[in-house]
């Protein structure tokens, strides 16, 4: 059964650092993991989606790798804002296409201090 | 603008009237989602749909039902809502690369 995990479950930095958050996964036959950004009582907005095949995918200030075969992958922020402050999710698909449900991650919840 | 849109956004109810969260994609998906989110729980899926007239059940099906007439719709239907499906409600596609987009959230309350 596949589980994922993310670690820390709560961060707090101040304005302009740079941070990493982590994400687990217990079986390394995912089809694709996927990033997500939501804000408190709202809906997810897809932050970075990386296939398989992939090591690493970049947009703006994020950056976020997968490493299979340890089962890990990390969302790189550059040079945060407040207006990055939300939860984090990571989420991965296994092997079988759509009929495969993506399996969430328990959450980051980053608050950048101005 | 490609979107996933739910209506309502806000519902407040009574134990045993059904109802109806609407889910609409104009992105032309043919696999759509739904998941229900609540505190210490995380996101559970519902139902999904691979296209028209083909839909599954998820982790947490009880107590909802849904439709897939068209491609582009995908209703929640709850017959005879109770206090524990009081919960934050999210349509999702997924497009061919399997990326997943959800929708803003409908909070549901059952008294």
């Amino acid at each position: 059964k596949q589980e994922v995990t993310q670690i820390p479950a709560a961060l707090s930095v101040p304005e302009g650092e740079n941070l990493v958050l982590n994400c687990s996964f217990t079986d390394s036959a995912i089809y694709n993991l996927q990033w997500f950004r939501q804000d408190p009582g709202k809906g997810l907005t897809s932050l970075l989606l990386i296939q398989s095949s992939q090591r690493e995918q970049t947009s703006g200030r994020l950056n976020a790798s997968l490493d299979k075969s340890s089962g890990r992958s990390t969302l790189y922020i550059a040079a945060s804002q407040p207006g990055d402050s939300a939860t984090y999710l990571c989420a991965v698909r296994r092997y079988g296409g759509a009929t495969n449900k993506l399996i969430f991650g328990t959450g980051t919840l980053l608050a950048v201090q101005p | 603008e490609a979107q996933v849109t739910q209506n309502p956004r806000y519902l407040i109810t009574v134990t045993g009237k059904k109802l109806t969260v609407t889910c609409s994609q104009n992105m032309n998906h043919e696999y759509m989602s739904w998941y229900r989110q609540d505190p210490g729980l995380g996101l559970r899926q519902i139902y999904y749909s691979m296209n028209v007239e083909v839909t599954d059940k998820g982790d947490v099906p009880e107590g909802y039902k849904v439709s897939r007439k068209e491609k582009r719709n995908f209703p929640l239907i709850l017959e005879s809502p109770s206090p524990n499906q009081t919960s934050l409600y999210f349509c999702a596609s997924t497009n061919s690369m399997l990326e997943q987009y959800f929708g803003p959230g409908t909070r549901l309350t059952v008294t």
